[in-house]
C-alpha cells in the first residue's frame, strides 16, 4: 500500500484563497517528490526536497520538508484557475528494498472557482 | 528528444485477450517504472525497473508481466485482460530513485477499456 497519507483528498477553493496539501508519513524518508497532473494529463515533477526543515519556493507555491523528514506540505498562495490538478507527494525511504521504487500518495485534487 | 512515449494511447480489448503496452524512453534512464491510475486511487505502482535485464513487482503486479531487454524500452504485457485491469496507464523513467531520486519523467498514458 501507499507509503504516506495525503490530505485532504479533495479541495475546492475561491479563485485567490490559499491551498495547502500534506504528506504524512509514519517513518523517516529520505527525499520527498512533488507532482502535479492537470486533468486529462500527465504528472509533471515540480520539486525534490532532501534535507530536514527544507523549505522551496516557486513562484507562489511553497514547498516544506519536515524536522524529523516524517511530513511535508505544498503551499499555494492565492491560487488561479491555471493550479487545477491533482498533487501527489511521492515519499522514498530510501536503499534497501526502496532502492529504485517510486511510489505516490492518493493525491489531493484541486478545483478552483473563478 | 522525445522523452517518454507510450503507444497506444487507447486500447479497448475483450476480457481475455492479451496485449502489450509499449513504452520507449531515449534519455538514457536507467529506472522505468508502469503505474496505473483508477479514480480515488491515486499512482498505483505495478512493476519497475532499475536497469537492462532487472524488474520488480510493485504494490499491484497481478495479471502483468514485464520485461527490459533494453535500456530504451519497457513494454508492459497483460497476458488475459480482465474488467478491473480498465484503468489509465503510465509508463514513467528516471535517472534514479531512493535514496538519490532524480525527477522522473512521465508518458502520456494509455487508456485501457476491458469489456
Amino acid at each position: 500500500g501507499q507509503q504516506v497519507m495525503q490530505i485532504p483528498q479533495y479541495q475546492h477553493v475561491q479563485e485567490g484563497e490559499d491551498f495547502t496539501t500534506y504528506c504524512n508519513s509514519s517513518t523517516t524518508l529520505s527525499n520527498i517528490q512533488w507532482y502535479k497532473q492537470r486533468p486529462g494529463g500527465h504528472p509533471v515533477f515540480l520539486i525534490q526536497l532532501v534535507k530536514s526543515g527544507e523549505v522551496k519556493k516557486q513562484k507562489r507555491l511553497t514547498f516544506q520538508f519536515g524536522e524529523a523528514k516524517k511530513n511535508s506540505s505544498l503551499h499555494i498562495t492565492a491560487t488561479q484557475t491555471t493550479d487545477v490538478g491533482t498533487y501527489f507527494c511521492a515519499p522514498s525511504k530510501g536503499g534497501g528494498t526502496s532502492y529504485g521504487k517510486l511510489t505516490f500518495g492518493q493525491g489531493t485534487i484541486l478545483t478552483v472557482h473563478p | 528528444n522525445a522523452g517518454v512515449t507510450q503507444t497506444p494511447k487507447f486500447q479497448v480489448l475483450k476480457t481475455g485477450q492479451s496485449m502489450t503496452l509499449q513504452c520507449a524512453q531515449d534519455m538514457n534512464h536507467e529506472y522505468m517504472s508502469w503505474y496505473r491510475q483508477d479514480p480515488g486511487m491515486g499512482l498505483r505502482l505495478i512493476h519497475y525497473s532499475v536497469g537492462a535485464g532487472i524488474t520488480d513487482q510493485g504494490e499491484v503486479p497481478n495479471g502483468y508481466n514485464v520485461s527490459r531487454s533494453t535500456t530504451e524500452d519497457f513494454p508492459l504485457r497483460l497476458l488475459s485482460a480482465a474488467p478491473s485491469q480498465t484503468s489509465v496507464y503510465f509508463c514513467a523513467s528516471s535517472f534514479g530513485q531512493g535514496k538519490s531520486g532524480t525527477e522522473a519523467f512521465f508518458g502520456q498514458g494509455t487508456r485501457l477499456t476491458v469489456v
